[in-house]
């Protein structure tokens, strides 16, 4: 069974900083994704990010980036020049092509500091 | 215009009483999800259903079932309801190949 890591509980960053957010995984699989979600107070699941394990080129979405190594498997997130709104639970998620399932670890509580 | 909407948003109920929360989506995808959030933040699968057969059906007490008319509706019915039942549900729903998840906005369900 895969497991998801999210050795960080809380961590706090200063606006316009930069925070970084760890993740590890344990899976036999080859071919499967991850991913970064936020969840704010309103409890949306938002998207942040997605990887796919074949691709070796980290995947950026403006602020956000993540650093993959899969030899490691870690999945680390990296958010830069940090703003308020990012304030929020960040869920590091597994998905394996053949269960088609989401496997979440335990969250990081992210808080902002003005 | 909603992608996967879930109603009711809030449920406030007694022990013992059987409810039911309904979530729909619109996107066409294949594949629908129940995932449970509890009072620690953790989330956790419950079922899935591929084309309204089951798929995924984690180690949730019976009480709990899941039911699916058809690919765009996954509804979730839980009988006798216990405190330990209290908890966020999300719905979300995917598309094979495509591998993107697309969530709900969650049920708090309060049980008192």
């Amino acid at each position: 069974a895969q497991t998801v890591t999210q050795s960080q509980p809380e961590m706090s960053v200063q606006e316009a900083e930069t925070v970084t957010l760890s993740c590890t995984y344990d899976t036999s699989e080859s071919d499967y994704y991850l991913f970064w979600y936020k969840q704010p107070p309103s409890r949306q699941m938002i998207l942040v990010i997605r990887q796919e394990a074949y691709k070796q080129q980290n995947a950026t979405e403006n602020r956000f980036s993540v650093n993959f190594q899969k030899a490691a498997k870690s999945f680390s997130l990296k958010i830069s020049d940090s703003q308020l709104g990012d304030a929020a639970m960040y869920f590091c998620a597994f998905h394996d092509t053949g269960r088609r399932a989401l496997t979440f670890g335990s969250g990081t509580r992210l808080q902002v500091q003005p | 215009d909603t992608a996967v909407s879930q109603t009711p948003k809030y449920l406030v109920t007694q022990m013992g009483n059987d409810k039911s929360i309904k979530c729909e989506q619109n996107l066409g995808h294949d594949t629908m999800y129940w995932y449970k959030q509890d009072s620690k933040k953790f989330l956790k699968i419950m079922f899935s259903y591929n084309n309204k057969e089951l798929i995924i059906n984690e180690t949730v007490p019976n009480r709990f079932s899941p039911k699916s008319p058809d690919k765009a509706h996954l509804n979730l019915h839980i009988n006798s309801l216990e405190l330990g039942d209290s908890a966020v549900y999300f719905c979300a729903s995917s598309q094979l190949n495509r591998e993107e998840y697309t969530f709900g906005s969650g049920t708090r369900l309060t049980v008192v």
